[in-house]
Parts: C-alpha cells; structure tokens; sequence
C-alpha cells in the first residue's frame, strides 16, 4: 500500500477540466511543498508535469496545474485534450522517496 | 538535449545477478543525483534507489536494500544497478532518472530515460 493515495481512475470528456487527488500526511504533503507530478504514457518515459507541489517545468502547458489542501495534493487538468490519457503518479519524499499507486485518466 | 539510455536488462533465473547500465548526455553528470525507478507489469512506479552527485552516498528502498547496489562513474558519464539475488518480485522495467536540483538527491525527476526490462523467470 502506498504512502501516497490517488484514485484508480478519473474520466472525462475533452474541453473539460478534471482534479486528480494524492493524499498523504502531514510529512509527505500537510507540512512541506514535496509533491510532484508525473505523466506515464505505456512504453513511454514518464514525465515531470508540476514540482513542489504547483510549479511547471519549462514546456509543461498551463492547462496542469498542482495545488494542496492540507495533507491532500491536487492535479488539476484544464481543457482535457486526447493526448492527456495517461497514467498520473504524485511523488513526495519523508525520508525515502514515495510514489502514489498511480491515476489512470480516460479522455472519453 | 539531456538524454539518459538504459541498457543490461534482458531475462534472468532466480537468484542470479544482472547489471544496468544508465549513459546519460547533454548535462554535467557529475552534478547531479541520480535515481533508479522501476514498475512492475500492471502496477505503479517504485523508487529503487539514488545516489548523490559524487557518489559519496547511496539510499534504498526496502525491497532491495542489501541485493541491490548504485554506483555511477562521472568519467564515463554512467549510472549503473547491481542486482543480486534477484527474486521474481524484481521483475519490472527500470527507469534512471536525474534529479532536478544539482546536488541534491530528492525529487523531483526532471529527465528520465525509456526503461530496460528486466525479467526474472526459471
């Protein structure tokens, strides 16, 4: 089980705006900007989207978006487009390195 | 164009040992930590380990903590996993990836390479 709990899945329809959830504790996400984000498309190296919790890497559209509330880090996908199915992980750090058990996100 | 290649994955038996290999370029090697990241067919990522900037300190995570060892040679721009005693549970493909702030061995992982696929079956 991981430190880390995400939804098995999210859908939604293109144009829409979906939020994927990470919660933790108050060591891997209430207390520090820890959280990053990762987009996993199968076959593919996986991809750095949002780091300390709301900033985006060079190149990262501004459709993503990361935010937390308490111990609960958020992914927020504006404007879903086709190419944005994937499988999310949240990633903290509290001594050793935690990933969430993955997001699999269905643009329907 | 930072690029990192993995290499040395391929099917193994029980208990016998393989080695990976990391080449990366288009970056000073030698400044950043870099990290091995697996996953397991069907399930999620795993960090594996991370080795500081000079190679003067190593984690692990507790399902390889002892069988497993990171090492990198900054003259030849490479990380590399030593896996022993591999057990089928080991089975996955592993990533390395660099983290992002030089010097520092936590995340973020802002590169990371395409993955090798080891297997490990009688």
């Amino acid at each position: 089980q991981s430190a880390l709990t995400q939804p098995a899945s999210v859908s939604g329809s293109p144009g829409q705006s979906i939020t994927i959830s990470c919660t933790g504790t108050s060591s891997t996400v209430g207390n520090y900007d820890l959280v990053s984000w990762y987009q996993h498309h199968p076959g593919k190296a996986p991809k750095l989207m949002i780091y300390e919790g709301s900033k985006r890497p060079s190149g990262v559209s501004n459709r993503f978006s990361g935010s937390k509330s308490g111990n609960t880090a958020s992914l927020t996908i504006s404007g879903l487009q086709a190419e944005d199915e994937a499988d999310y992980y949240c990633c903290s750090y509290a001594g050793t390195v935690v990933f969430g058990g993955g997001t699999k996100l269905t643009v329907l | 164009q930072v690029q990192l290649v993995e290499s040395g994955g391929g099917v193994v038996q029980p208990g016998r040992s393989l080695r990976l290999s990391c080449a990366a370029s288009g970056f000073t090697f030698s400044s950043y930590g870099m990290h091995w990241v697996r996953q397991a067919p069907g399930k999620g990522l795993e960090w594996v380990a991370v080795i500081s900037y000079d190679g003067s300190s190593q984690y692990y995570a507790d399902s390889v903590k002892g069988p497993f060892t990171i090492s990198r040679d900054n003259s030849k721009n490479t990380l590399y996993l030593q896996m022993n005693s591999l057990r089928a549970e080991d089975t996955a493909v592993y990533y390395c990836a660099r983290g992002m702030v030089r010097g520092v061995i936590f995340p973020p992982f802002d590169y990371w390479g395409q993955g090798t696929l080891v297997t490990v079956s009688s």
